[in-house]
């Protein structure tokens, strides 16, 4: 029951290759975000969801980018047809708060690493 | 919208001197703020937080950031660096009225401390 736990830690596609990222998050966190992180960036934000429920895909850079969390607890995020541009840190992170003060406080998890030749 | 800016995209200071990282922010309502700490391959640590209480909040490792509101500011100091303080450093900005709690990072500072 550590913290929140991501795999595979690194992940090497072909160009045009399939990718699913798994994410574990804290039992009985509400809340989990996926974050895509660029060499020398900050993260930036991909989706939410709250439980089962996908509220918010604002930040999908594009329709080859899909999560989904169906029971609530694990996240898989995937991408399709990976390009070199998809490559990046993919951090996930999870809460218990699902809005403002009831302790908001994020916990990640330490990413997976896609490098897509 | 939320913005945030980190000025100085590398920090260097001497072991034992003062660590200032700096943080602006932009924010249509009253913000959450956060720093964050990332060692290599590893994920983002929480430093400390702001949720308009207290001004001026006390972390981990010795860390502290002030909200400043007029100067739309929350920059982390520490009084002495430490050798295990060299990290790449993010300032976040939440809303969590409006959006749940997302994020908006910074670009990040890469703080190294000389012995």
């Amino acid at each position: 029951g550590a913290g929140v736990s991501q795999s595979p830690r690194y992940k090497v596609a072909k160009r045009g290759q399939d990718v699913a990222l798994r994410c574990d998050p804290i039992s009985g966190h509400v809340s989990l975000f996926w974050y895509q992180q660029a060499l020398g960036q900050g993260p930036e934000f991909l989706t939410y969801f709250q439980n089962e429920a996908q509220l918010d895909k604002s930040g999908l850079p594009s329709d080859r980018f899909f999560a989904e969390r169906p029971e609530g607890s694990v996240s898989t995020l995937k991408i399709q047809r990976t390009q070199q541009e998809d490559s990046a840190v993919y951090l996930c992170a999870s809460s218990h708060a699902v809005r403002a003060g009831k302790g908001n406080e994020q916990f990640f998890g330490p990413g997976t690493r896609l490098t897509v030749l | 919208a939320q913005s945030v800016t980190q000025l100085g995209s590398h920090v260097s200071v001497s072991e034992g001197a003062l660590v200032l990282l700096r943080c602006n922010y932009s924010s249509s309502v009253p913000p959450y703020l956060f720093w964050y700490v990332q060692y290599p391959n590893q994920g983002l640590q929480l430093l400390l937080k702001y949720t308009s209480a207290a001004t001026l909040v006390k972390g981990i490792n010795g860390f502290e950031a002030e909200f400043k509101k007029s100067e739309t500011s929350f920059h982390l100091t520490k009084p002495s660096a430490h050798m295990s303080d060299a990290a790449e450093y993010f300032c976040a900005v939440s809303d969590f009225d409006t959006n749940a709690g997302k994020s908006t990072f910074g670009d990040g500072t890469t703080l190294t401390v000389k012995p």
